[in-house]
């Protein structure tokens, strides 16, 4: 079946840096991805929508200059971190709306970030 | 806006008994879909049963089944026969027509050998 990959699955970060984080249809194409950030414990948050070949939609409360997203292909986008802080630290979790199958939406396995 | 609400942090079964998850939802949308997902330990969302607003009759996947309430707004998660791998966090979700997911607060299910 449909696969989302995220890549990588942890990722250790120092403060101030910037972490990339990738999220992969695998066998399907994807005009439309999602991030969600999980807080330990806690439900998914929507953080914004990834819409290829334009800018993202960002949900209300959202850093849109701190969370990067590019969605640069039809089967990729990323999310990038900016000066990444301790608070930043959390699990972060893709989507991918299947347009050629029925609109099915497969997450990715999610993408642990600690920011030291 | 739209909510969706899980009174129950946590919940406990006897395995091979049977227990209720609880979701309530609120929307002024006529057309979307409610789903419940497990999340194990790994992390990884995996979805359990799916029904659309539109459709009367209650969803049903093997021991998983679902009373769907339209009018009162309630999705809940029956599970049958408990196993111990059923022991992972729930989740009550909406999705409208942008499909974003609106996603409960969760509940927590131990499974009692």
């Amino acid at each position: 079946g449909a696969v989302v990959s995220q890549h990588p699955s942890r990722v250790i970060c120092k403060s101030g840096t910037s972490v990339k984080i990738e999220c992969r249809s695998l066998d399907f194409q994807a005009t439309t991805m999602f991030w969600y950030r999980q807080f330990p414990k806690k439900s998914l948050m929507l953080m914004a929508t990834s819409n290829e070949g334009s800018k993202a939609t960002y949900e209300q409360g959202v850093e849109k200059d701190k969370f990067l997203i590019n969605h640069a292909s039809l089967t990729l986008s990323t999310l990038t971190v900016t000066s990444a802080h301790p608070e930043d630290s959390s699990f972060y979790i893709c989507s991918a709306r299947d347009h050629g199958g029925g609109n099915t939406i497969y997450f990715g396995e999610g993408s642990w970030l600690t920011v030291v | 806006a739209q909510t969706v609400t899980q009174s129950q942090p946590e919940m406990s079964v006897q395995e091979a008994e049977t227990v209720t998850l609880s979701c309530t939802y609120d929307t002024s949308e006529s057309d979307y879909y409610l789903f419940w997902y497990k999340q194990p330990p790994s992390r990884q969302m995996i979805l359990v049963i799916r029904q659309e607003a539109y459709k009367q009759q209650n969803a049903t996947e093997n021991r998983f089944s679902v009373n769907f309430q339209k009018a009162a707004k309630s999705f809940s998660l029956k599970i049958s026969d408990s196993q111990l791998g059923d022991a992972a966090m729930y989740f009550c979700a909406y999705r409208a027509g942008t499909y974003k997911y609106i996603f409960g607060t969760g509940t927590r299910l131990k499974v009692l050998a």
